[in-house]
């Protein structure tokens, strides 16, 4: 049973435009919600977060949107730019236990 | 160290036999966490220390896997009578504090385990 999914496993855009990632969930217990990024032959990285008592979290070029009532969150990236280029995990937590759940994954390829 | 190590960055093992993954965290992070990613797959979490005990184990898959965090830094994930199903890249990640700060982690680069 997949909790976190992420339907899109890849998605290419132009250099400069707007990235939109998206990401669902099932479990309502989640409470907070993540963006981690990977790069060939390393681990993930700690991009953003966001708390289920927010709808919105800014963080330079990265924006993270949480719609509660639909289990989705997005994470925007405006301007795209060529080392954005990744593949982009969701994750979540619930209650406060340690434990992430991520996404399937999803593959960002910024064309030059 | 700067980062979280984990060695060997590769491993092939036969079918049936033992194998044993290191991971070093940030000197200084509590807290030391084990996830598998199967090809295609998101990290799946295996077990959660904080300082030398297991706080969470319940995503070991069964009884051939086990994790040792003996002085609270290093841990070692084992995996007895090894399947081809194991194979997948392990990764280890760490944290300095529980709470939401706790979900940042910082993963190593993983250990990619074959079983043939």
């Amino acid at each position: 049973d997949q909790q976190v999914k992420q339907n899109s496993p890849s998605l290419s855009v132009q250099e400069g435009r707007i990235s939109i990632l998206n990401c669902d969930y099932t479990n309502s217990m989640f409470d907070y919600f993540l963006w981690y990024k990977k790069y060939p032959a390393e681990g993930p990285t700690f991009l953003i977060s966001i708390s289920s008592i927010k709808d919105k979290n800014e963080d330079g070029r990265f924006t993270v949107f949480l719609n509660k009532s639909a289990k989705h969150l997005s994470l925007h990236i405006v301007p795209s730019q060529p080392g954005d280029s990744a593949v982009y995990f969701c994750a979540a937590s619930e209650g406060g236990n340690e434990k992430l759940t991520f996404g399937t994954g999803t593959r960002l390829t910024i064309i030059p | 160290g700067a980062g979280v190590s984990q060695t060997p960055s590769n491993k092939v093992t036969e079918k049936g036999k033992y194998v044993e993954l290191r991971c070093d965290p940030i000197s200084g992070h509590t807290a030391l966490y084990w996830y598998r990613q199967s090809l295609g797959q998101g990290p799946e979490f295996l077990i959660y220390f904080q300082g030398t005990g297991a706080a969470d184990d319940s995503g070991l898959p069964n009884d051939r896997f086990f994790a040792v965090r003996p002085e609270g830094s290093v841990s070692t994930l084992k995996i007895q009578r090894t399947e081809r199903g194991d194979s997948a890249v392990y990764l280890c990640a760490s944290s300095a504090i529980g709470g939401q700060a706790g979900y940042r982690y910082t993963f190593g680069s993983g250990t990619r385990l074959t079983v043939v």
